[in-house]
């Protein structure tokens, strides 16, 4: 049974780099037939995607992260990373990583599982 | 692609039918494979979305069968009978037929 664990601070200050880690247990990250990705969640956007990677390094961002998010793979610790730079109030959300299927050559399907959660609060 | 959920919420009695749409801005149905790229999430309060439905109508397992998914295109349903009280949750709808994914903004269940 794959879970995903999410591990990262709760407050970030405002221009700062957000830093969320999502570990893997149940299965190899370096699958072919799975994408990894990021999901938030807040009261103004609702559920927004943020972005995702393949074990290859074929990597997807949501533009309207203009450019400020990088997600990153560790396959040696089996976990993934997401930095957002210079984060804003807007960014204060809770944080989801998650796993798609693979149903093409940069297709992803419907997300499942989930981690827990990050809420993340951006202020001084 | 944008997709509207309605109601924005919804208040039904035990033992009843709840029934929610989610309309796409934009066809997700996939000619090539006959699949609709839509997907249906539970959401309870605290907790991550649980993946309820894919290609718009394929029950994940585990999901009680009073739960059911339907439609194609751009107009799908997701209906609850028998409303039980652990049905209480935001429902949200998902395409992946196009990049950026994008979800709709729920719709909340509630016991009446």
């Amino acid at each position: 049974q794959v879970q995903l664990q999410q591990s990262g601070p709760g407050l970030v200050k405002p221009s700062e780099t957000l830093s969320l880690t999502c570990s893997v247990s149940g299965a190899p990250i370096s699958s072919s037939r799975y994408y990894w990705g990021w999901i938030r969640q807040s009261p103004g956007q609702g559920l927004e995607y943020i972005g995702s990677l393949f074990y290859n390094g074929d990597i997807y961002y949501n533009p309207s992260l203009r450019g400020r998010a990088t997600i990153s793979i560790d396959a040696s610790k089996n976990e993934f990373t997401l930095n957002l730079k210079s984060v804003t109030a807007a960014d204060t959300a809770i944080y989801f990583c998650a796993r798609a299927g693979r149903l093409g050559d940069y297709v992803e399907g419907w997300w499942d599982p989930w981690g827990q959660g990050t809420r993340v609060t951006v202020s001084s | 692609i944008v997709l509207t959920q309605s109601p924005d919420s919804l208040a039904v009695s035990l033992g009843e039918t709840a029934t929610m749409t989610c309309r796409s801005s934009q066809n997700v149905l996939y000619s090539y494979n006959n699949n609709n790229y839509l997907a249906w999430y539970q959401q309870r309060p605290g907790q991550p979305p649980r993946l309820l439905f894919y290609w718009a109508s394929t029950r994940e397992a585990g999901v009680p069968d009073r739960f059911s998914g339907s439609g194609s295109g751009t107009h799908f349903t997701l209906t609850i009978s028998n409303l039980q009280p652990e049905d209480v949750a935001v429902y949200y709808c998902h395409q992946f037929y196009d990049t950026p994914h994008t979800f709709g903004r729920g719709t909340k269940l509630e016991i009446k």
